[in-house]
C-alpha cells in the first residue's frame, strides 16, 4: 500500500524557520495537502494543492514540491503553531487518501 | 455556517457492527466528494474512506476493504459509513470531511484533500 513519510518530531525557537517534510513516489504526480492538529481538535487544512493557502491561514505558512517530496514551512514559527502536521496525498489512481505519520511541531 | 456533524458512534462488541451517519449543512453538498477519517487514541490519521459528488465511486483504505461501505443521501445532505464486523482496532475517534476538487490535466475533476471536518464521533470496540 502506498505510504508517506514524515519526520516524527521538529523543533524551533519562536521566530524561527519551521520545515516538515513529506515523501512519497506519487508526489510528482498528486498534490499534497497540509493539516495542522492541535490538542484535542479536528484538523485544519493549511495548505492545499502543494503551496496553495486557504483564507484564514496566516501568509508564515507556505507549501512546496519538488520531485517526491512536499515541505511545509512555517516562517517565523510562534507559539501558537505548536501541534502535529499531517500531509495528505492520494496514490497514482487519485481514488486512495493516504495520510503520512505526522510531525509533531515543538516551538519553545 | 459550513458545517459536518457526525453521529451514531458508540462500544460495541467485536463482530458487531454500526452505522454512522453525517449531516451536512451550509453548502451544496452534492458539488463535493466527502470522506471518513479515523484517529485511534494518541495515533495519527487514518484515511478510511471516500466517495465522489455523486456516489458513483468510492474507495477504501485496505484495512476496511470488504468490511466498510461508504454512501451517501444527496436529498437529505447525508453521508453514512456502515460498519461491519468490527475489531478492537477499529477503536478511534471517527471524522467526516469535505474533499476539495481540482481539474487535472485531462480535464477530469479529482478530489484533493479536506477543507471542512466535522467534530467527530467516538466508536470503542471491546469485549
Amino acid at each position: 500500500s502506498y505510504e508517506l513519510t514524515q519526520p516524527p518530531s521538529v523543533s524551533v525557537s519562536p521566530g524561527q524557520t519551521a520545515r516538515i517534510t513529506c515523501s512519497g513516489d506519487a508526489l510528482p504526480k498528486k498534490y499534497a495537502y497540509w493539516h495542522q492538529q492541535k490538542s484535542g481538535q479536528a484538523p485544519v487544512l493549511v495548505i492545499y494543492e502543494d503551496s496553495k493557502r486557504p483564507s484564514g491561514i496566516p501568509e508564515r505558512f507556505s507549501g512546496s514540491s519538488s520531485g517526491t517530496m512536499a515541505t511545509l514551512t512555517i516562517s517565523g514559527a510562534q507559539v501558537e503553531d505548536e501541534g502535529d502536521y499531517y500531509c495528505y496525498s492520494t496514490d497514482s489512481t487519485g481514488y486512495l487518501g493516504v495520510f503520512g505519520g505526522g510531525t509533531k511541531l515543538t516551538v519553545l | 455556517e459550513v458545517q459536518l456533524v457526525e453521529s451514531g458512534g458508540g462500544a460495541v462488541w467485536p463482530g458487531r457492527s454500526l452505522r454512522l451517519s453525517c449531516a451536512a449543512s451550509g453548502f451544496s453538498f452534492d458539488d463535493y466528494g466527502m470522506s471518513w477519517v479515523r484517529q485511534a487514541p494518541g495515533r495519527g490519521l487514518e484515511w478510511v474512506s471516500g466517495i465522489n459528488w455523486s456516489g458513483g465511486r468510492t474507495g477504501y483504505a485496505d484495512s476496511v476493504k470488504g468490511r466498510f461501505i461508504i454512501s451517501r443521501d444527496n436529498a437529505k445532505n447525508s453521508l453514512y459509513l456502515q460498519m461491519t464486523s468490527l475489531r478492537d482496532e477499529d477503536t478511534a475517534l471517527y471524522y467526516c470531511a469535505r474533499a476539495t476538487y481540482y481539474y487535472n490535466s485531462d480535464g477530469y475533476r479529482r478530489d484533493g484533500g479536506a477543507d471542512i471536518w466535522g467534530q467527530g464521533t467516538m466508536v470503542s470496540v471491546s469485549s
